[in-house]
């Protein structure tokens, strides 16, 4: 039963520090997401990935996070400096798209980030 | 772009009554409609989807409708049990899903009373 795999899966951390997030997709699916959760903001997507290529990261504020995909095996979102207002559970999806109609995605477990 | 609402927010049943959470979305090419379900703590995983070519479809005790006219898509849970509590989220594909990206309604907490 293949599954989508996050680390750390909890993560503390002061103000200011630098926070790496990785997520290991399924094997053969294309495209991966980064999505925040929080209780005010539900789900909210930060970025995604297809082929490795970033195809949108227009929710992701641009002036502490990054996502990357070295390879095909691992994505990361990293945040520096980490705010306070960064703690959220931060969740990796990855699907097969290859086109309409759409594919579904498969959530990993979460990285539950607080930062005090 | 694509928007989806979803309603209510909260729902309380009791053990053994229906529940039906309802979501609409504003994009005429979304095509893809997945619900998720999210209890505490966890991921969230998918339970059934829903693609723009048929009109409803069921998994047990689980079934989704899709009203593509007016751009609303339901999902009915019958005999509803405690493990079914949970929060549910529905999602619509943006861009008739050539992006491969989901738009993601806020969530229905259901609680199911024994």
């Amino acid at each position: 039963d293949a599954r989508v795999t996050q680390t750390p899966r909890h993560k503390v951390t002061e103000m200011g520090q630098e926070v790496t997030m990785r997520c290991q997709p399924i094997l053969g699916h294309n495209t991966v997401f980064w999505y925040r959760q929080t209780m005010m903001q539900g789900l909210e997507l930060l970025a995604y990935f297809r082929n490795r290529a970033p195809l949108d990261d227009s929710g992701m504020p641009k002036d502490r996070f990054s996502a990357e995909m070295p390879d095909a095996t691992l994505a990361t979102l990293k945040i520096q400096p980490s705010e306070p207002r960064d703690s959220a559970v931060y969740f990796c999806a990855s699907g097969l798209v290859l086109g309409t109609p759409q594919e579904t995605q498969y959530f990993g477990p979460g990285t539950r980030l607080l930062v005090l | 772009g694509e928007n989806v609402e979803q309603h209510p927010s909260t729902l309380s049943v009791q053990e053994g009554d229906s529940a039906v959470i309802k979501c609409t979305y504003s994009d005429s090419a979304s095509n893809y409609f997945p619900w998720y379900k999210q209890e505490l703590g966890k991921r969230p995983q998918l339970i059934i989807d829903i693609r723009s070519n048929v009109g409803e479809k069921k998994d047990q005790r689980i079934a989704v409708t899709l009203n593509k006219t007016a751009k609303h898509f339901s999902l009915h849970i019958t005999e509803t049990q405690p493990e079914d509590s949970a929060v549910y989220f529905c999602a619509a594909s943006q861009r008739g899903g050539s992006q491969g990206n989901l738009i993601f309604g806020k969530g229905t907490k259901l609680s199911v009373k024994p």
